[in-house]
């Protein structure tokens, strides 16, 4: 069965940088696009970024678009989400999720357990 | 961008009851919108794809419809266990956006 697991959360102070990681691992890697999720305390679930399966394209949402980087290393089966310039509003827990595509539609099959970012003063 | 519209954002519903929750999508989308559940403290899990595909494993009182601009989820019978937080993800084009969620708590 699918692992993702993810690490690299904590405290940081506005204004500085993080970096999260997502190793995956029981399916073929680099064959999945992959996804950070992320949901501040009592909030809705949001979108931030995703990769393509050979990390050749690269999306971001608008509020972390020039301030976090995706990437992935396939050799290592492993994600990544560097988080520069903080703010408060980017404490949330931060999930890293599979997408898995078949002619019907896509949908994000697999997710890890959460890594927990708090941007405080 | 595609803004995803979701309602209610909760409900009150008894276990045997049949629920309906909403998601409209603006500007029009295909049928590549995906459900999930979330319960307190776990990750999402996800219900439908392409709009109307039950998972592999999702019990089958869960159905999804729905194209272009209107996408419903439906419970037929309301169990337990269903007691959570729904939300709807468009996968038709990036950035993907998600509804704002809609809880779903015993009356």
């Amino acid at each position: 069965h699918e692992l993702l697991v993810e690490s690299g959360g904590g405290a940081v102070q506005p204004g500085g940088s993080l970096r999260l990681s997502c190793a995956a691992s029981q399916f073929i890697f680099n064959t999945y696009d992959m996804h950070w999720v992320r949901q501040a305390p009592g909030k809705g679930l949001e979108w931030v970024a995703s990769i393509i399966h050979d990390g050749s394209r690269k999306y971001y949402g608008d509020s972390v678009k020039g301030r976090f980087a995706i990437a992935r290393d396939n050799s290592w089966n492993t994600l990544y989400l560097q988080m520069n310039s903080l703010r408060d509003e980017d404490t949330a827990i931060y999930y890293c999720a599979r997408e898995r595509a078949v002619a019907a539609g896509a949908h994000l099959d697999s997710w890890g357990q959460g890594t927990l970012v708090t941007v405080s003063s | 961008d595609i803004q995803m519209t979701q309602s209610p954002s909760s409900l009150s519903a008894s276990v045997g009851d049949r629920v309906t929750i909403t998601c409209r999508a603006s500007p029009p989308i295909t049928t590549d919108l995906a459900w999930y559940q979330q319960k307190a403290g776990k990750a999402p899990k996800p219900l439908i794809f392409g709009a109307s595909n039950l998972q592999s494993g999702v019990a089958s009182r869960f159905s999804g419809s729905g194209s272009g601009t209107e996408f419903t989820l439906t419970i037929s019978t309301l169990q337990p266990e269903d007691f959570a937080t729904y939300y709807c993800l468009q996968h038709d084009s990036y950035p993907r956006t998600f509804g704002q969620g809609t809880k779903v708590e015993l009356k």
